[in-house]
């Protein structure tokens, strides 16, 4: 597609319930990142996937976070038993393999998914 | 990675310049500077980088001051458009260079 796009943009649900978010990266993108941003703060990094794998996942706050990317393209953020705190905007961004080496290093954002845990 | 200074907020006229500072006086010989912004309920946006020299693309501009602590991003005539949250974030080339650790930014409002 021609941007990241992620679902749902709108989230509202329960303390307690389980959630999930979706991405859909840039095609051919084989970096996937995911970002948490609450009101007022930028944001914050979560977990960084290279193809199927989790690189980096030292961002997820705690054990109810887990994200998974079976075929290397979409993505899947869950949270479960979700609280009050989980409440924010979260944000995939992708981007081009190896660009890194290149000092660009250019990350394309979604609009983010809205969460609210009531 | 190093950590970067910014004004909380910035104000500036429509189709006037504006220039936004950021602070970066630990930056390493292997930082990279760059630039995103995040336009209301957007995420954020690739604006520009740089390593030491001055850098021109079509949305803005990069100086980097000699001593590389400190650089400006300049927007040559400021749209109402152009209203956003301004990041300036530094990565290292080498390491854990695969992510970008953002800060609060530059709240920019353009007045018409």
């Amino acid at each position: 597609g021609a941007g990241v796009s992620q679902t749902p943009s709108n989230k509202v649900t329960e303390k307690g319930k389980y959630v999930e978010l979706r991405c859909d990266p840039i095609s051919g993108h084989t970096a996937l990142y995911w970002y948490r941003q609450s009101l007022g703060q930028g944001p914050e990094f979560l977990i960084y996937f290279q193809g199927t794998g989790a690189a980096d996942d030292s961002g997820l706050p705690n054990d109810r976070f887990f994200a998974v990317r079976p075929e290397g393209s979409v993505s899947t953020l869950k949270i479960q038993r979700t609280e009050r705190g989980d409440s924010a905007v979260y944000l995939c961004a992708s981007r081009e393999y190896g660009q890194q080496s290149s000092g660009a290093n250019v990350l394309t954002f979604g609009a983010g998914s809205r969460l609210t845990v009531l | 990675d190093a950590k970067t200074t910014q004004p909380n907020s910035m104000e500036s006229n429509e189709e006037e310049p504006v220039h936004l500072p950021c602070n970066h006086s630990t930056i390493s010989g292997t930082d990279y500077i760059h630039w995103y912004r995040q336009l209301p309920s957007q995420g954020p946006e690739y604006v520009i980088h740089g390593l030491t020299s001055n850098v021109n693309n079509r949305m803005a501009s990069l100086a980097i001051a000699e001593d590389r602590k400190s650089s400006t991003l300049i927007l040559h005539r400021a749209t109402l458009r152009d209203a956003a949250v301004y990041y300036c974030i530094l990565r290292n080339s080498g390491g854990s260079n695969y992510k970008l650790t953002f800060g609060k930014g530059t709240l920019l409002t353009v007045n018409p």
